[in-house]
């Protein structure tokens, strides 16, 4: 599987607009870029996915390169709850596919 | 989003007995998962099931581990005997189809095994 490469961590204060990056520079033309975050003691929980265009939902704005090598997803006025383990993670195109977990990016929001 | 509900929560056993984990997925998925999450550590994938069928294994899922959907009810993971290095969360996810479609998780089984 191609890898991604996320920052450990990353701070925010409660209102802000967060911008997460993600690196995937051996992406293939068939991977799909998504984003789940999980928080302690719970499932992941889907927050996007995108392919070649930019996508939005009323979770998070998803921004993808135009050479797809990276993206970075965008989180408006970020509250406590929105503090996770975030992970940015390729998935094939095909039949019953895989999601292959990294350590993720810890996003902490201060009050 | 869609729930998937899993049960029990929590379950603590002996080394050596069998237990099954009970994961109720979204009503019209036909994909099902199984991850493995030990305590600090990453999320790795187990198994993929679609139509009563295994589609793919990681090496995470030993002999004695086993999977299935009778009769359109729970998905079922099955560890008989179960090992102390089987403790860790696992989790059931689901999807509407396979390939790229969205996963949903559940909230995870916590398996002590002691």
């Amino acid at each position: 599987d191609a890898k991604t490469t996320q920052p450990d961590s990353m701070e925010s204060t409660e209102g802000e607009t967060v911008h997460l990056p993600c690196s995937h520079a051996t992406i293939s033309g068939n991977e799909y870029i998504y984003w789940y975050r999980q928080v302690p003691l719970q499932g992941p929980e889907y927050v996007t996915h995108g392919l070649q265009q930019n996508t939005t939902n009323s979770m998070a704005f998803l921004a993808i390169a135009s050479d797809r090598k990276s993206s970075t997803l965008i989180l408006p006025h970020v509250s406590l709850r929105d503090a996770a383990v975030y992970h940015c993670i390729l998935m094939q195109q095909g039949t019953g596919s895989k999601l292959s977990f990294g350590k993720g990016a810890k996003l902490t929001v201060s009050p | 989003g869609p729930k998937v509900l899993q049960i029990p929560s929590h379950q603590i056993i002996d080394m050596g007995q069998m237990v099954t984990l009970n994961c109720d997925p979204v009503s019209n998925h036909l994909y099902f998962y199984w991850y493995k999450q030990i305590l600090g550590q990453q999320m790795e994938f187990l198994v993929n099931f679609y139509n009563g069928k295994v589609m793919e294994k990681s090496k995470l899922f030993k002999d004695q581990f086993s999977v299935e959907r009778p009769d359109g009810s729970y998905f079922t993971l099955k560890i008989q005997p179960t090992a102390l290095e089987d403790s860790a969360v696992y989790f059931c996810a689901s999807s509407l189809t396979g390939g790229e479609d969205t996963q949903y998780f559940g909230p995870g089984t916590r398996l002590l095994v002691l």
